[in-house]
């Protein structure tokens, strides 16, 4: 039993690349999430999936697309990246909405 | 508006000590409270939570929590400082269609020998 588990743990773009961060889960969970956490603003939600099929933004969408491929997996794209987005990225996912979240171990984005 | 706030960033407290971090939320709804621990380069770890019920919270590791409505705060207490209790702590709160969470800015905890 992995819980959930996310790649890469380490990435460096240019300014305008794209790339996809992967994420799945595999505790049967419903509901799944992307965070980015930054120095100083603890955790900050970017989108999240209540169920398969539904996909919502949170806090801090812009520059982001996500894509719930099925109960386990939910994708996190940047399409062109800027060194705003350099930050770590979390994802979490849980069994119903109010539950505690199970996250993964995160990978490290910078954009130079 | 902010619904977490977490006072202090940073707090240092000698082995042996007790510890006491600040929580507090804004919610005109009743909320669920939670506490996490992040250790260095991992992913954040549940500590405990308050759904509904008993107002003072036990989890893991000694640590414990008591919802005060009143106060709208969720401190985090543990009696007795240990080195291995260095980490950075969240704390977050879920409310009305309970679909988002909302974290604080987290709080170090340094333990000094």
């Amino acid at each position: 039993n992995a819980g959930v588990t996310q790649t890469p743990k380490f990435q460096v773009l240019k300014t305008g690349q794209s790339m996809t961060l992967q994420c799945a889960q595999d505790m049967n969970h419903n509901s799944m999430y992307w965070y980015r956490q930054d120095p100083g603003m603890g955790l900050r939600l970017i989108y999240y999936s209540a169920s398969e099929g539904t996909t919502d933004k949170g806090e801090v969408p812009n520059g982001y697309n996500v894509s719930r491929l099925n109960k386990r997996e939910f994708s996190l794209r940047l399409e062109s990246a800027a060194p705003s987005q350099t930050s770590v990225y979390f994802c979490a996912s849980s069994d119903r909405a109010r539950d505690e979240q199970y996250f993964g171990p995160g990978t490290r984005l910078t954009v130079t | 508006a902010q619904s977490v706030t977490q006072l202090g960033s940073h707090v240092s407290v000698s082995e042996g000590a007790l510890v006491l971090l600040r929580c507090n939320y804004s919610s005109s709804v009743p909320p669920y409270l939670f506490w996490y621990v992040q250790y260095p380069n991992q992913g954040l770890q549940l500590l405990l939570k308050y759904t509904t019920g008993a107002t003072l919270v036990k989890g893991i590791n000694g640590f414990e929590a008591e919802f005060k409505k009143s106060e709208t705060s969720f401190h985090l207490t543990k009696p007795s400082a240990h080195m291995s209790d260095a980490a950075e702590y969240f704390c977050a709160v879920t409310k009305g269609n309970f679909n988002k969470f909302y974290f604080g800015s987290g709080t170090k905890l340094n333990v000094k020998p």
